[in-house]
């Protein structure tokens, strides 16, 4: 069974960018499909993207296409999601999260990470 | 704007059943995408309850029920106890925006 652990807490300045790390265990790195879901406070979920940890293929959510890459590292069994221009809007809990091949539910989270954006 | 639209609270007495609806449209839900759905403890991930509409992941227990007809979904738990007041979400994919996975706007579970 996969576990993902997440980088920490960050704070950044608007228009700086923010880069989380999710480290995945537990299971063949390159057999999961890891997703990057974020959720402002009080906010439903958003989904932001996600990447084949296989063969490193991307898809972007058009709300975020050009201000956010997803990439990993096989031999650190790690996913990264970096996000730019980052605006008071973008405070938020990020979360990493593995959907099967099986359906398309998010069956393992991460424990989030917060990212706080203030002057 | 609202793609998966759920109620915003609904609440029980334990023992009581409630259900939560998430209404969709023919690009998601009715488009034949399955529905998920989640439970959320204010300060936790969300948990996977029910993913293609019906069906419960190990470990879940059998008073969480999904169905699914039409363009709607909806969640079933019967037997209310108090730790399952949380918030609720329901999550399928839509291809007008191109694949993307949509989540409902979420509905808060009280325990009365």
């Amino acid at each position: 069974q996969v576990q993902l652990v997440q980088s920490g807490a960050e704070v950044k300045k608007p228009g700086a960018s923010v880069k989380v790390s999710c480290k995945a265990s537990g299971d063949t790195f390159t057999n999961n499909a890891i997703h990057w879901v974020r959720q402002a406070p009080g906010q439903r979920p958003e989904w932001m993207g996600w990447i084949n940890a296989g063969n490193g293929k991307t898809k972007y959510s058009q709300r975020f296409q050009g201000r956010v890459t997803i990439m990993r590292d096989k031999s650190a069994t790690t996913a990264y999601m970096e996000l730019s221009s980052l605006g008071s809007e973008d405070t938020a809990m990020y979360y990493c999260a593995r959907v099967t091949t099986a359906h398309d539910g998010f069956d393992i989270w991460g424990q989030g990470t917060m990212v706080t954006v203030s002057s | 704007q609202s793609v998966l639209t759920q109620p915003p609270s609904v609440s029980g007495a334990p023992g009581q059943r409630v259900t939560i609806s998430c209404t969709g449209s023919s690009s998601n839900i009715g488009a034949g995408f399955g529905v998920q759905w989640y439970q959320q403890v204010p300060g936790t991930a969300p948990k996977l309850l029910i993913y293609e509409n019906k069906s419960r992941p190990s470990g879940v227990p059998d008073r969480f029920s999904g169905s699914k007809s039409g363009t709607s979904a909806s969640l079933a738990i019967t037997g209310l106890q108090a730790e399952d007041e949380a918030e609720y979400f329901c999550q399928s994919i839509d291809i007008s925006l191109s694949g993307s996975y949509v989540f409902g706007t979420g509905t808060k579970v009280t325990v009365l």
